[in-house]
């Protein structure tokens, strides 16, 4: 079945630094992939998503590439703030029209210190 | 516009009693997901509904139900619960099934004592 790994966390980093996030999938076909966030207390919003291999996401000065021969969808940031502090999911759903499954890694606490 | 709104937003409940959880979807979308986070975890798919049919369910016990209503608001219900039902539930909701983002509510805290 559909399966995603994600790093393992927690993750501290100072203020300005450079993030990255690992994340790999299983899935047959052509997933589409996503990377939600979730704030303390809160549900999940959506950070960014691609729905095609190369294709890039990005917002809010994150991005992640899709990558099919690696089957992976790495966060990247280039430089943390304090309000980036929250919990990162990766996340996919399958590539058959009607199928709203999304499958989840299992998170990664990111916390940045001034 | 209003989100995904889903209530209550805390709830105890003791072992063995049932727990009706519901969502409103956003105005336009048919398309209702539900999820479970327990604490630490990512989110695990429970069911999905598309135009009041079932359209997917996640490996849970028959314990756990939903349905859809007309206006496309859900309910999650859950029988005989048990402490390891202590979760956070999520709804999700789309506009077309599998084609668009799911946006998410800020779920319901339910814990089993």
């Amino acid at each position: 079945g559909d399966s995603v790994t994600q790093m393992e966390g927690p993750v501290t980093l100072s203020e300005e630094a450079f993030l990255t996030i690992n994340c790999t999938y299983t899935a047959t076909g052509y997933p589409s992939l996503f990377w939600y966030v979730q704030y303390p207390g809160e549900g999940l919003q959506l950070l960014l998503k691609a729905t095609k291999a190369d294709d890039k996401g990005s917002n809010k000065g994150f991005e992640a590439t899709y990558r099919k021969e690696t089957t992976s969808f790495h966060l990247e940031k280039g430089s943390v703030q304090v309000s980036d502090s929250a919990v990162y999911f990766c996340a996919l759903r399958p590539s058959n029209f009607g199928n709203e499954k999304l499958t989840f890694g299992t998170g990664t606490r990111l916390t940045i210190i001034p | 516009d209003a989100g995904v709104t889903q209530s209550p937003t805390h709830l105890i409940k003791t072992r063995g009693q049932h727990v009706t959880l519901r969502c409103s979807p956003i105005s336009g979308h048919k398309s209702v997901s539900w999820y479970q986070q327990v604490l630490g975890q990512g989110p695990q798919f429970i069911f999905q509904y598309y135009e009041k049919e079932e359209r997917g369910r996640g490996n849970f016990p028959d314990r756990f139900s939903a349905r859809q209503f007309p206006n496309y608001s859900s309910e999650l219900n859950v029988n005989a619960l048990l402490l390891g039902d202590s979760a956070l539930y999520l709804c999700a909701s789309s506009l077309v099934a599998g084609n668009t983002e799911a946006f998410f509510g800020q779920g319901t805290r339910l814990t089993v004592v």
